[in-house]
Formats: structure tokens, C-alpha cells, sequence
């Protein structure tokens, strides 16, 4: 079974600093890690993957996450947050198990940027 | 283009109706995927198609249905709809199973009375 934890409900960050939305997850095979934002009633929007390769992903709008074997984490990041990144932020993962698994979603993160 | 389009936006029934939600993708995905989010915002995956064949059903009532009558269509009917059925459903598509990206359409808010 696959799961993926997003400790924290909110995350506050002031307009300009660095931000941080974190993802741990559990597979039994090789993780296919996602980011989603979702902003209020639309649809999911990716954000960035990883599949193999290079640890640090960068993905839309500036974003970028780092993949972490060991303490297997996918942490989102942001060098300097915008007050239009504020939005429902879901991690997601799948794994190499193969067949048309749906992706399994943390409980999500809502970040907000304050002016 | 919309790459994802489900209608109807909103839905809003009463108790014991039927339902159908369309979902259609203009990205010539081959797999498509129907999720529940639920009041605290929580997904969940429902059903999986690839080219037309069912893959993943998930412990859902029997009173849903999805039906593919091609690889771009992907319809969810609801029978005797209950009140913990409303939601909003998203359909997606991908590429092909596995790790391909999924893009999800706007979904549909489903309210039960």
C-alpha cells in the first residue's frame, strides 16, 4: 500500500521569503512523486514530478522539489514566495508497480502568503 | 481547447435520483481516472480506465458506474444517490498508466438534498 503524509494544515510565509510545503511518503516499489496546486473551486494543477534522475526537480511557476531516498521526503520550495502562491498544495505519489495505478494524495497544505 | 472538460459544473439533486457526470479529454490519453474530494478536501481515486478497459475500482458503492464508450469519454452515473455521495468528483488523463502525469478537469460539485 502507498501513502503520502503532509504534516502540516497551513503553512504561513511572508511575501518575499523562502517557502517550504513538506511530503513524506511510503511504496512498496520505486516512488513517482507529484506536486499539485489547487487554488479555490478549480481543478488540480501540476506543479512538478520526479521519476528518476536528478534529486532536485523544478517545475511551474518557480517551484522545485527535492527528492530525499533516505528519509523519504519530497519537500516543495520556493526561493521568494508571491501572495499569488497562496493556494491548496497536495503531494502525491504512485509507484512502479505498473498498471494504471491512480495516484495516491496527501491530505494537502494550504499555503498562505501574507503581504 | 480545454484539455479536460466535465459537465455538468454543479450538480444539485435530491435523495434516491440518478446521475450521470461526462468527462471527455482532447489530449489523446489513453488512461482516465475518476477521484472523489470530499468536504475536508481529501482525494481519493475512484476508478481507473485504460483504452476503454477498467483497471482500478476502488471500494466504491455499487451504485456508481463509470462507462467508456471511447478512450476520450469517461462518464460516471450515480444511482440512488445518498446524501455522503456530495462531493466534488475530477475526472483525469494521462498519457498511460504509471508514472505519467495526470491532468485533472475543473470538477463537479455534487450536492445531495
Amino acid at each position: 500500500a502507498q501513502s503520502v503524509a503532509q504534516p502540516e494544515d497551513q503553512v504561513n510565509v511572508a511575501e518575499g521569503n523562502p517557502l517550504t510545503v513538506k511530503c513524506t511518503y511510503s511504496v512498496s516499489g520505486n516512488p513517482y512523486l507529484f506536486w499539485y496546486v489547487q487554488y479555490p473551486n478549480r481543478g488540480l494543477q501540476f506543479l512538478l514530478k520526479y521519476i528518476t534522475g536528478d534529486n532536485l526537480v523544478k517545475g511551474s511557476y518557480g517551484f522545485e522539489a527535492e527528492f530525499n531516498k533516505s528519509q523519504t521526503s519530497f519537500h516543495l520550495k520556493k526561493p521568494s514566495a508571491l501572495v499569488s502562491d497562496s493556494a491548496l498544495y497536495f503531494c502525491a505519489v504512485t509507484d512502479s508497480g505498473g498498471g494504471a495505478d491512480g495516484l495516491t494524495f496527501g491530505k494537502g497544505t494550504h499555503l498562505i502568503i501574507q503581504p | 481547447d480545454t484539455a479536460v472538460s466535465q459537465t455538468p459544473k454543479y450538480l444539485v439533486t435530491q435523495m434516491g435520483n440518478d446521475k450521470s457526470i461526462k468527462c471527455e479529454q482532447n489530449l489523446g490519453h489513453d488512461t482516465m481516472y475518476w477521484y472523489k474530494q470530499d468536504s475536508k478536501k481529501f482525494l481519493k481515486i475512484m476508478f481507473s480506465y485504460n483504452n476503454k478497459e477498467l483497471i482500478i475500482n476502488e471500494t466504491v458503492p455499487n451504485r456508481f458506474s463509470p462507462k467508456s464508450p471511447d478512450k476520450a469519454h469517461l462518464n460516471l452515473h450515480i444511482n440512488s444517490l445518498e446524501l455522503g455521495d456530495s462531493a466534488v468528483y475530477f475526472c483525469a488523463s494521462s498519457r498511460g498508466p504509471g508514472p505519467d502525469t495526470q491532468y485533472f478537469g475543473p470538477g463537479t460539485r455534487l450536492t445531495v438534498l
